[in-house]
């Protein structure tokens, strides 16, 4: 079975600067996706970014990039110039079937 | 977007009683979605898939006759607590599987917050 680990269960980072999540994961599989999901205190999942397995070229999405490791199976989220709106629990997941796996979170606080 | 629904969004029951929670699609047909159960500060855990037209899988764990899962239609499926008891309170949301661009992405409601008193 799929395993999704995040190890840092609260990350703090000053407004403006830059902070990185981490992500590793386990899978037998060679195609599969990876998602950064936030979830703010509403409690609505909102998909930060996403990477295909296939692809070597990292994801970005504005002020979000993900560094992916495939051999190392290894997958962070970075956050430049951070805003107090991205204060939010952030989860890994992977999906190789359809179905969502996720890590255990990571509380992200921003301090202005 | 594609948007998804949930309804409601609190409910507050009795142990003992039954509860129903609706997850919609509003503006995309899925033929797939899934049912999750979250406690405070923790992951997000899967319950179930529930499939248009067919029987729900249930994950390792999941009581299939406890959460009673009905996909009837492309846009609406439903999540049934059956005598419920104080431990089911909890946060339940559903994801809508819709295709996109070669690849299928799971689009979430907002939740549905469950008290059982």
């Amino acid at each position: 079975a799929q395993t999704v680990t995040q190890s840092q269960p609260e990350m703090s980072v000053q407004e403006a600067e830059t902070v990185t999540l981490s992500c590793t994961y386990d899978t037998s599989e060679s195609d599969y996706y990876l998602f950064w999901y936030k979830q703010p205190p509403s409690r609505q999942m909102i998909l930060v970014i996403r990477q295909e397995a296939y692809k070597q070229q990292n994801a970005t999405e504005n002020r979000f990039s993900v560094n992916f490791q495939k051999a190392a199976k290894s997958f962070s989220l970075k956050i430049s110039d951070s805003q107090l709106g991205d204060a939010a629990m952030y989860f890994c997941a992977y999906s190789s079937y359809g179905k969502l796996t996720f890590g255990q979170g990571t509380i992200l606080t921003v301090h202005p | 977007g594609a948007v998804v629904s949930q309804h409601p969004s609190r409910v507050i029951c009795k142990s003992g009683t039954s509860v129903k929670i609706e997850c919609r699609s509003l503006d995309f047909q899925a033929t797939t979605m899934f049912w999750y159960r979250q406690f405070p500060k923790k992951s997000l855990m899967l319950m179930a898939t529930s499939n248009e037209g067919s029987k729900a899988t249930y994950e390792q764990g999941v009581e299939k006759d406890k959460f009673l899962i009905n996909h009837a239609s492309l846009t609406l499926s439903t999540l049934t607590v059956t005598s419920a008891h104080p431990e089911d309170s909890s946060f339940y949301i559903c994801s809508a599987r819709m295709a996109s661009g070669g690849f299928y992405e799971q689009y979430f409601g907002p939740g549905t917050r469950l008290t059982v008193t």
